[in-house]
């Protein structure tokens, strides 16, 4: 099965700053990807998506980037704001690819500093 | 358009007792997942259904859980006996025919038990 880890579990950042979330994964078949936010008693949402054909992908101060080579992606938030404040999570498709449930990481709690 | 719904926010139940959890998918959608989250940890995928088809169950424990999506109606996550490490928030999740890997959370029912 597939496995997911993040490389950090709090990372605290000023207000302003960019932030870089990691993950790592383990099945080299998985072609889809997903970044989750969640918030304190609340379900993850949706944040951006990548697929296995591409290396980067943009959307509104979001950046996800793929390296395929090292199992590995990540995901850029441009200037933080305090709404960014959350736990982030990768996850991939539970056995790879197509119509599944969805492997989380464990997350990254993102601290918003003043 | 209404998101995904589930009720009860909250359940408080005693060992021994039965935990029904429902789950309305956003309207249009046939897919429904449901995933665990003990604190501090990432979703743990339990079940996959389709209306009236449970499509993998892999991730449920095989005594005590079952979960059901009916033609009609919400689909229902039941924990019989339930254990205090039972205690977690569930989450149920939908996707459209289409657009399958891309999932849609509720709010979670949190269950505690005594």
């Amino acid at each position: 099965g597939e496995s997911v880890g993040l490389h950090l579990p709090t990372l605290s950042v000023q207000e302003g700053d960019n932030s870089i979330i990691n993950c790592a994964y383990s099945n080299s078949a998985s072609d889809y990807f997903i970044w989750y936010k969640q918030e304190s008693g609340k379900g993850p949402q949706f944040i951006i998506d990548i697929r296995s054909n591409m290396d980067k992908r943009q959307g509104q101060r979001v950046t996800v980037l793929l390296n395929k080579t090292v199992k590995h992606l990540s995901l850029q938030i441009a200037a933080t704001q305090p709404g960014d404040s959350a736990v982030y999570f990768c996850a991939v498709p539970y056995s790879g690819g197509g119509a599944d449930g969805l492997t989380f990481g464990k997350g990254t709690h993102l601290i918003i500093q003043p | 358009n209404a998101g995904v719904m589930q009720n009860p926010r909250h359940l408080v139940r005693r060992r021994g007792q039965e935990a029904r959890l429902r789950c309305s998918p956003m309207k249009g959608h046939s897919h429904v997942y449901w995933y665990r989250q003990l604190p501090e940890e990432g979703l743990k995928f339990m079940v996959y259904l389709q209306k009236e088809n449970i499509i993998d169950e892999s991730g449920m424990p095989k005594e005590r859980f079952s979960a059901e999506f009916p033609k009609e109606g919400p689909s229902i996550l039941r924990i019989q006996q339930v254990v205090r490490g039972d205690s977690a928030a569930y989450f149920c999740a939908s996707s459209p025919d289409d657009r399958l890997n891309e999932q849609f959370f509720g709010p979670g029912t949190r269950l505690t038990v005594l």
